[in-house]
């Protein structure tokens, strides 16, 4: 069974700070996403990552895929209350079923 | 185009009561998974149907709880005489036959047993 780690469990920042949640396993991984899950909702999709080594931008959040492909960083820069959430990072196994780490809630006030 | 609908939003059961949770999913999408998510264990796999098929139900409870998608209509994970134990949010994410890789999330059923 593939296990994802992710850390920290909990960051509560102020507005405008910088950030950085990982993702790690012991497993090879063909692709690895990052989802958002915001309280009272369902997670939605934030990227998928598929090459070792591999780094993807999305307006203020920057995704890296290890050169192994056994672990995964999430950067948000300039972190804005709207950031808040909880962030799932999750990879396939089996017939296309998910399995996800337990996440980092992320609290950013003001 | 709207997106997987699930209801009801909220389920209060009863211990022994039945709870039957629906999932309809995005136009067009013939493949439907279920998550659970329990506070202290993050989002499980539960079920992987297709149409009038089940493709995986490893992540299946072996007693009481049951999955089906038909032909018509929308998917139903059902609980028999529910526990409290079996309080959580349960997910249902569908997907396109040719892009199963990119799943798409309902908001969920919160099922509280009292």
């Amino acid at each position: 069974t593939q296990l994802l780690e992710q850390s920290p469990q909990f960051l509560s920042i102020q507005e405008g700070e910088n950030l950085t949640v990982y993702c790690n396993s012991s497993s090879v991984f063909s692709s690895l996403q990052w989802y958002r899950q915001e309280p009272g909702e369902g997670p939605v999709l934030l990227v998928t990552v598929v090459t070792g080594g591999e780094v993807k931008k999305l307006k203020r959040l920057t995704f890296q895929f290890g050169d192994a492909r056994k672990d995964s960083s999430l950067h948000i820069t300039a972190a804005q209350p709207g950031d808040t959430g909880l962030y799932l990072c999750a990879a396939y196994s089996g017939y296309s079923t998910l399995t996800f780490g337990k996440g980092t809630m992320l609290l950013v006030s003001p | 185009n709207a997106g997987v609908m699930q209801n009801p939003r909220h389920l209060v059961r009863r211990r022994g009561q039945e709870a039957r949770l629906r999932c309809s999913p995005m136009k067009g999408h013939s493949h439907v998974y279920w998550y659970r998510q329990l506070p202290e264990e993050g989002l499980k796999f539960m079920v992987y149907l297709q149409k009038e098929n089940i493709i995986d139900e490893s992540g299946m409870p072996k007693e009481r709880f049951s999955a089906e998608f038909p032909k018509e209509g929308p998917s139903i994970l059902r609980i028999q005489q529910v526990v409290r134990g079996d309080s959580a949010a349960y997910f249902c994410a569908s997907a396109l036959a040719g892009a199963l890789y990119e799943q798409y999330f309902g908001p969920g059923t919160r099922l509280t047993v009292t």
